[in-house]
């Protein structure tokens, strides 16, 4: 129950186009739900994140579209960029839970020109 | 931003010595500090939670005597990997948070990549 399922493995993306990656969870009592960022060799980097109380939350290019009922959430990634090429993480964290992240396997997007 | 460095970057040693891998965080005091590893390609794995001056909290199935989790600042947290083996080869993250509730934001190192001989 504390999984989270990410989707595609991975996934490639000509230049200007979208990027889309999906993530579902089981345990109802998570309430934070962030993006992150790994480029090979690095620590990830935090990207966006949203609460359960929103269905959208836009930073840029990157947007979190959040579905309470379906217990689903989405990276988009619009205009996608070579240099968007990397890691992409989902994770979720529950009020009670002392901040841990529950990550998702992960997503590797390539962005070709 | 807040940054979160990790020394050393990469590290070899042979099997059956002790390694020490540290998490600072550069420029905010760090309540709680988390310590990942991550096989190739694979996801992060949380280790163990660690809050200054307390003993650290470890997942389920890591080995609290194999890795010793020292906080002894509100900057710096060091893990151990106590005679190592091939098998406790990995990449090793940290993070660190300046605040405990849901929400707020970790930072990550840059990670330890170990490699046992």
């Amino acid at each position: 129950q504390q999984q989270v399922k990410q989707s595609p493995q991975s996934l490639i993306v000509q230049k200007g186009g979208i990027s889309i990656i999906n993530c579902a969870y089981e345990n109802t009592a998570f309430d934070y739900f962030p993006w992150y960022q790994q480029f090979p060799g690095k620590g990830p980097a935090l990207l966006i994140a949203i609460r359960p109380d929103v269905s959208e939350k836009k930073e840029g290019r990157f947007t979190i579209s959040f579905n309470k009922s379906a217990k689903q959430f989405s990276l988009h990634i619009m205009d996608s960029q070579p240099g968007d090429s990397a890691t992409y993480f989902c994770a979720a964290a529950f009020t009670g839970g002392g901040n841990k992240l529950t990550f998702g396997t992960g997503t590797q997007l390539k962005v070709e020109l | 931003g807040a940054v979160v460095s990790q020394h050393p970057s990469w590290v070899i040693c042979k099997s059956g010595t002790s390694v020490k891998i540290e998490c600072r965080s550069l420029d905010f005091q760090a309540t709680t500090m988390f310590w990942y590893r991550q096989f190739p390609k694979q996801s992060l794995m949380l280790m163990a939670t660690s809050n200054e001056g307390s003993k650290a909290t470890y997942e389920q199935g890591v080995e609290k005597d194999k890795f010793l989790i020292n906080h002894a600042s509100l900057t710096l947290s060091t893990l151990t990997v106590t005679s190592a083996h091939p098998e406790d080869s990995s990449f090793y993250i940290c993070s660190a948070t300046p605040r405990t509730g849901v929400g707020e934001t970790q930072y990550f190192g840059p990670g330890t990549r170990l490699l046992v001989l």
